[in-house]
């Protein structure tokens, strides 16, 4: 049961484009969103979240969307940038809980 | 602060084995996680504990895996004994989360553990 789905398993882009990742969620309880970054050999580290009582949230170069009728939620590179290259993960939290629900990463690779 | 410290940082041991995989989070954080990425599954939580209590283990995938948290700086994961499928890259993070909703979690680097 894929509550966090990311159906892209990798994504490549020309450098200066934008990069456009999705992520789709079934659960309704979710009330905070999160996406993190991915290099080989390294943990993912955090860089973008939004709250369920917004549909936007940017921060430099980076903006998360999020469309609760439609349980999906975007994240937006512009312009893309070839140390943006990395596993992107869409991540999920229940409403008072802690926890993380993952999705499985897509791969963003930036072409020069 | 280091951040969250993982050891060992890849693991080789044969089928049947104990494997025993150590945690330090970062200083002040009041909550501990254990991931498991796989291929297939991608990033799973296995287990989460708040001041060193454990909260939700329902991503332990059976009883040959156990976690403790003795103390606030220091947690282990523990498979007995160990299978080929468990082979994977296993995560730990941390989280402190104040007078905020919610926190973002730091992880580790991460143990890559291989099961012959």
């Amino acid at each position: 049961d894929q509550q966090v789905k990311q159906n892209s398993p990798s994504l490549s882009v020309q450098e200066g484009r934008i990069s456009i990742l999705n992520c789709d969620y079934t659960n309704s309880m979710f009330d905070y969103f999160l996406w993190y970054k991915k290099y080989p050999a390294e943990g993912p580290t955090f860089l973008i979240s939004i709250s369920s009582i917004k549909d936007k949230n940017e921060d430099g170069r980076f903006t998360v969307f999020l469309n609760k009728s439609a349980k999906h939620l975007s994240l937006h590179i512009v312009p893309s940038q070839p140390g943006d290259s990395a596993v992107y993960f869409c991540a999920a939290s229940p409403g008072g809980a802690q926890k993380l629900v993952f999705g499985q990463g897509t791969r963003l690779t930036i072409n020069p | 602060d280091a951040g969250v410290i993982q050891s060992p940082r890849h693991e080789v041991t044969e089928m049947g084995q104990e494997v025993t995989l150590r945690c330090k989070p970062i200083s002040g954080h009041d909550y501990l996680f254990w991931y498991r990425q796989t291929m297939m599954r991608g990033l799973e939580l296995l287990i989460y504990f708040n001041n060193n209590v454990p909260i939700d283990d329902s991503g332990m995938p059976e009883d040959r895996f156990s976690a403790k948290m003795p103390n606030a700086s220091f947690s282990t994961l523990k498979i007995q004994p160990s299978e080929p499928r468990d082979s994977a890259v296993y995560f730990c993070a941390s989280s402190f989360l104040g007078l905020a909703d919610y926190n973002e979690q730091f992880f580790g680097p991460g143990t890559r553990l291989t099961v012959l």
